[in-house]
């Protein structure tokens, strides 16, 4: 256990719709980091979030959105759900300074219909 | 920003033979190479990882090396097994705040018994 939790673990919706993904990072963990692993794809980087604040945009859609709350938790935020963004959603998590390694969470399974 | 590339896509050995998976980045100021390794289903986990003011690094059957002149690490695993069949990402980041740690795009090994 890497000690970042996602919820949830899957996710069922169809084209058009909203969903909520979120990342609850290690304790003491300031940095949050949000991926898209499409089907035998790589790791692509989304966004990354320090103490609150966006630190670093990667190929995030502007249908995409994420926030960092006060208690370090993470959300990203998916709208207008296509086919095309059904992929897994890992959200990571390091000290800070991007120094240390990063801690992976599970990820969200996402399936659009 | 930072681009990372990695090959080969897929490599497959013999029980018992070596395996070398090589990335090169194009961003000078990175400092921090880490090494993850993804079995199917799960979350990307590290396995070792290089900082820019070493020259290699080994932990048992695997070690990393780093040609910071030429911008390129490379992982190492002597002795493969069965067990170490899963996607392997590299990755590189520096460490500062604005922090974007980018993948490369996998290299998924197969070893053969």
């Amino acid at each position: 256990d890497s000690g970042v939790t996602q919820t949830p673990k899957h996710l069922i919706t169809a084209t058009g719709q909203r969903v909520t993904l979120r990342c609850s990072p290690r304790s003491g963990d300031l940095s949050v980091y949000w991926y898209q692993q499409s089907l035998d794809q790589g790791l692509q980087f989304l966004i990354q979030y320090y103490n609150g604040e966006e630190r670093a945009k990667g190929n995030i859609l502007e249908r995409f959105s994420a926030q960092q709350f006060p208690d370090l938790h993470s959300e990203l935020n998916l709208s207008s759900l296509e086919l095309g963004d059904s992929a897994l959603y890992f959200c990571a998590s390091s000290l800070s300074l991007g120094q240390t390694e990063a801690f992976f969470g599970q990820g969200t399974r996402l399936t659009v219909v | 920003g930072e681009n990372v590339e990695q090959h080969p896509s897929t490599l497959s050995v013999q029980e018992g033979d070596s395996a070398v998976i090589k990335c090169t980045y194009s961003d000078s100021a990175s400092n921090y190479f880490p090494w993850y390794k993804q079995e199917l289903g799960k979350r990307p986990q590290l396995i070792i990882d290089i900082r820019s003011n070493v020259g290699e690094k080994k932990d048992q059957r695997i070690a990393v090396t780093l040609n910071k002149t030429a911008k390129h690490f490379s992982l190492h695993i002597t002795e493969t097994q069965p067990e170490d069949s899963a996607v392997y990402f590299c990755a590189a980041s520096k460490t500062r705040l604005d922090n974007d740690m980018r993948f490369g795009a996998g290299t998924r090994l197969t070893v053969k018994p």
